[in-house]
């Protein structure tokens, strides 16, 4: 089945720089790679996804790169701010099937 | 704004009780979830439901099982608690059959098994 690793599981920046935070999957059917901010004592929330038919996908000052070759996306925050901080879940799934597998989390600090 | 809602946020259980954790919906969404979340281990599924009395397990599934009566309401269930099943408790629900729509989290539940 599919396996998805997630890197670095701890992320410290300072405010203003950019974060970066990679996820690998096994599965080259896999079609929909999302990705999920957890603040503290709430559930995740999608921030931005994207589907296996484009390379780039950009929202203000998220984006995030697929490599389908290579078989890994990014996540990529520039000009980070302290409410950034919070955990940050990669996941893969197949549109056929439809259930989300899970990244372990990164953790981003943002020093301000 | 789409509300997962789960009926508590923490609980306190004693080994061998039985525990009922419940998750509304108000979107009228097909798909419903429940996750564990555990430091080091990010979210893992136990159960799914793609329809009203239909489930299908999770990677994990052991020791739990679940219900779903109604199609905004879904509810996990600890035949009997052990002290490994202390986490944290994700609901979860999306809309359709597909795998591309938005996939919705409860803000939790805090389950300490003593």
């Amino acid at each position: 089945g599919e396996n998805v690793e997630q890197h670095p599981s701890t992320l410290s920046v300072q405010e203003g720089d950019s974060a970066v935070i990679k996820c690998t999957y096994s599965d080259s059917a896999s079609n929909y790679f999302p990705w999920y901010k957890q603040e503290l004592g709430k559930g995740p929330q999608l921030i931005i996804d994207i589907r296996s038919n484009v390379g780039e996908k950009k929202d203000q000052r998220i984006a995030v790169t697929l490599n389908k070759t290579a078989k890994h996306f990014s996540l990529h925050i520039t000009e980070t701010q302290p409410e950034d901080s919070a955990v940050y879940f990669c996941a893969a799934s197949k549109r056929s099937q439809g259930n989300l597998i899970f990244g372990k989390g990164t953790k981003l600090s943002v020093k301000p | 704004d789409v509300k997962v809602t789960q009926s508590s946020r923490y609980l306190v259980k004693r080994t061998g009780e039985k525990v009922f954790l419940e998750c509304v919906q108000d979107m009228d969404h097909e798909n419903m979830f429940w996750y564990r979340q555990d430091p080091g281990l990010g979210l893992r599924l136990i159960y799914f439901s793609y329809d009203v009395k239909m489930k299908e397990k999770g990677d994990i599934p052991e020791g739990y099982s679940v219900s779903r009566e109604k199609k905004e309401r879904f509810s996990l269930i600890l035949e009997s608690a052990s002290t490994n099943q202390t986490s944290m408790y994700l609901c979860a629900s999306r809309p359709g059959t597909g795998g591309w729509e938005t996939q919705y989290f409860g803000p939790g539940t805090r389950l300490l098994v003593l």
